[in-house]
């Protein structure tokens, strides 16, 4: 079964820092490119970010380019978010959200993690 | 940068066929994908590329698209059914795009 769980969430001061985890289980994490999508409170989706499954291919959403960094270990099968300078705009949770593979084009996200809040606030 | 324009809530009753937009320019070239999503709960994969199920979900869900509109259309509907809807498609420019969601209201 495929199992996408995601920590590292909480509350931090604006200007701070914190790092998302997601550990992957139920599948050969090496072998599918990942993302990271938010929700703000009572707002849509977002799409934040996606690495490719060697980790040579990185895109970020314009709202947060320069402030986060995506990353993975496939020997750890994770997927990682460090983001820094938070801001209030970023209260959110986060989902990391595999690709099923295929083209970035044609590409659904087939599996979600249950999620973890940010919460940016002094 | 790449949009997609969905209708803030639809509301069909028990039964019926619902039908949920998302608007883009020149969509139909593009791969859209459909997410329900109910409260507290991550979303779910209901359409991809376009017009495909995943498996384990209902035949009742399908999906068109063409010209600057795609749909997902939800047959019987069911309470059940009662959740919000995003598209999302993949824009070379943006990068992963969500439509701002629809909330279905089953009546």
């Amino acid at each position: 079964e495929v199992q996408l769980v995601e920590s590292g969430g909480g509350l931090v001061q604006p200007g701070g820092s914190l790092r998302l985890s997601c550990a992957a289980s139920g599948f050969t994490f090496s072998s599918y490119e990942m993302n990271w999508v938010r929700q703000a409170p009572g707002k849509g989706l977002e799409w934040v970010s996606y690495i490719s499954s060697s980790g040579s291919t990185i895109y970020y959403a314009d709202s947060v380019k320069g402030r986060f960094t995506i990353s993975r270990d496939n020997a750890k099968n994770s997927l990682y978010l460090q983001m820094n300078s938070l801001r209030a705009e970023d209260t959110a949770v986060y989902y990391c959200a595999r690709s099923s593979g295929g083209l970035l084009e044609t590409s659904p996200y087939d599996y979600w993690g249950q999620g973890t809040l940010v919460t940016v606030s002094s | 940068s790449y949009e997609l324009t969905q209708p803030l809530s639809v509301s069909v009753a028990l039964g019926q066929t619902a039908r949920i937009t998302c608007g883009g320019n020149n969509i139909g070239s593009k791969n859209v994908h459909w997410y329900q999503q109910k409260p507290g709960q991550a979303p779910v994969l209901v359409i991809y590329r376009d017009s495909n199920r995943p498996s384990g979900i209902p035949e009742r869900f399908s999906g068109s698209n063409s010209g600057n509109t795609a749909t997902l259309t939800i047959s019987r509907a069911q309470a059940g059914d009662e959740a919000d809807y995003y598209c999302q498609v993949w824009d070379s420019s943006t990068g992963g795009v969500f439509g701002g969601g629809t909330k279905l209201t089953v009546l």
